[in-house]
């Protein structure tokens, strides 16, 4: 089954600075690759996503890269602000039928802290 | 457009007892719905995915029995921890998935249930 890695755990950065956080996956066949913020208590909430026909997508502060070759796919916050402040998720998913029962993965987080 | 709501938000019960989670689609059909568990400063875990009208699948090392998975709708899914124990005690989130309103393999999650088991 698929397996996905991601670093950091834990990420501290200066306000207005950027971050990035990383993930590895290793089914090949995977071609869907979504992001999610979760703040303490509350649901995921998908911030960007990215399928494997595109090598990156960007919204206003937020861009995610995707290297199919090397199997790996990035997050990358530019101008951070305090409200960034939260737990990242990776995932990522085979297929790109609607009607399929196709699972996401999940990496194993990373928690984003911005110091004001 | 695409609201999943579950209920309860939280529960509390004794250890040995059942505890039901519901997990709607308010303003569309699921054609598949998931569950996952989330321990404390953990990720997502997939337990099992579920088709209106069919039988759940669970994913490896999930007791099938233990947690009841019942999709008799396709607005309506629920869990069923039986017997539950300590251990069980996490945050339970559902996600739906939507043939019309998914791009790609979107899920639309639930605002998930904590369930402590004293």
């Amino acid at each position: 089954g698929e397996n996905v890695e991601q670093h950091p755990s834990t990420l501290s950065v200066q306000e207005g600075d950027s971050a990035v956080i990383k993930c590895t996956y290793s089914d090949s066949a995977s071609n869907y690759f979504p992001w999610y913020k979760q703040e303490l208590g509350k649901r995921p909430q998908l911030i960007i996503d990215i399928r494997s026909n595109v090598g990156e997508k960007k919204d206003q502060r937020i861009a995610v890269t995707l290297n199919k070759t090397a199997k790996h796919f990035s997050l990358h916050i530019t101008e951070t602000q305090p409200e960034d402040s939260a737990v990242y998720f990776c995932a990522a998913s085979r297929g790109g039928s609607n009607f399929g029962n196709e699972k996401l993965t999940f990496g194993t987080g990373t928690r984003l802290t911005i110091i004001p | 457009g695409a609201v999943v709501s579950q209920h309860p938000s939280w529960v509390i019960c004794k250890s040995g007892t059942s505890v039901k989670i519901e997990c709607r689609s308010l303003d569309f059909q699921a054609t598949t719905m998931f569950w996952y568990r989330q321990f404390p400063k953990q990720s997502l875990m997939l337990m099992a995915t579920s088709n209106e009208g069919s039988k759940a699948t669970y994913e490896q090392g999930v007791e099938k029995d233990k947690f009841l998975i019942n999709h008799a709708s396709l607005t309506l899914s629920t869990l069923t921890v039986t017997s539950a124990h300590p251990e069980d005690s996490s945050f339970y989130i559902c996600s739906a998935r939507s043939s019309v309103l998914s791009r790609n393999n979107e899920q639309f999650f639930g605002p998930g249930t904590r369930l402590t088991v004293l």
